[in-house]
């Protein structure tokens, strides 16, 4: 059972352009999301999050945007650059039960020059 | 501060040989995990510790894992017999409080079973 779910396995985006990642979750009670940012051969490294208190959250260049009627987040990154090129992990936690993260499958985004 | 610490980066090793992770988390976390990540899917929590008492291994085969996080600092985690199916990547993660939040990972161990 994939309670979270990332559609898009890959994601190819020039540079400069926007790159817009999406997730959907299924679990009604999840109530914090995160994205990670993975690089070949190292550990997740946390990006942003957001509580489902908040439709928006931005830091910079990343925004992550929350729909919670559609159980539904996506992250942009704008502009997007060649630094970014990764594997972005949606992640989703209930923190009135548990502190263990339901990961997505991940989206592998291509910046391009 | 020094990130979570995992060793070996690399394991390779027969079908039905027993292997063991190490890892050391951030001074002062008192939560740690463990993830395998097959290639293609996302990390799946195996284990959860508070300290050195278990929280939730609800998805750790115990037939053939094991873990243990002794003096709620380090933790080993042990494949005996491996299967083909265990080829992964074993991610150890800490948190300060167990809340969820201020994940940080380590780098990981790939091992592959042949």
């Amino acid at each position: 059972d994939q309670q979270v779910k990332q559609n898009s396995p890959s994601l190819s985006v020039q540079e400069g352009r926007i790159s817009i990642l999406n997730c959907d979750y299924t679990n009604s009670m999840f109530d914090y999301f995160l994205w990670y940012k993975k690089y070949p051969a190292e550990g997740p490294t946390f990006l942003i999050s957001i509580s489902s208190i908040k439709d928006k959250n931005e830091d910079g260049r990343f925004t992550v945007f929350l729909n919670k009627s559609a159980k539904h987040l996506s992250l942009h990154i704008v502009p997007s650059q060649p630094g970014d090129s990764a594997v972005y992990f949606c992640a989703a936690l209930d923190t009135g039960t548990a502190s263990k993260l339901t990961f997505g499958t991940g989206t592998r985004l291509q910046v391009t020059l | 501060e020094a990130g979570v610490a995992q060793s070996p980066r690399y394991k390779i090793i027969e079908k039905r040989q027993s292997v063991a992770f190490w890892c050391n988390p951030i001074s002062g976390h008192a939560t740690l995990y463990w993830y395998q990540q097959i290639l293609g899917q996302g990390p799946k929590l195996l284990i959860q510790f508070q300290n050195n008492g278990v929280v939730d291994d609800s998805q750790l085969p115990k037939d053939r894992f094991s873990a243990e996080r002794l003096k709620g600092v380090d933790s080993t985690l042990k494949i005996q017999p491996a299967k083909l199916e265990d080829s992964a990547v074993y991610l150890c993660a800490s948190s300060p409080d167990g809340g969820g939040y201020g994940y940080t990972f380590g780098s990981g161990t790939r091992l592959t079973v042949v």
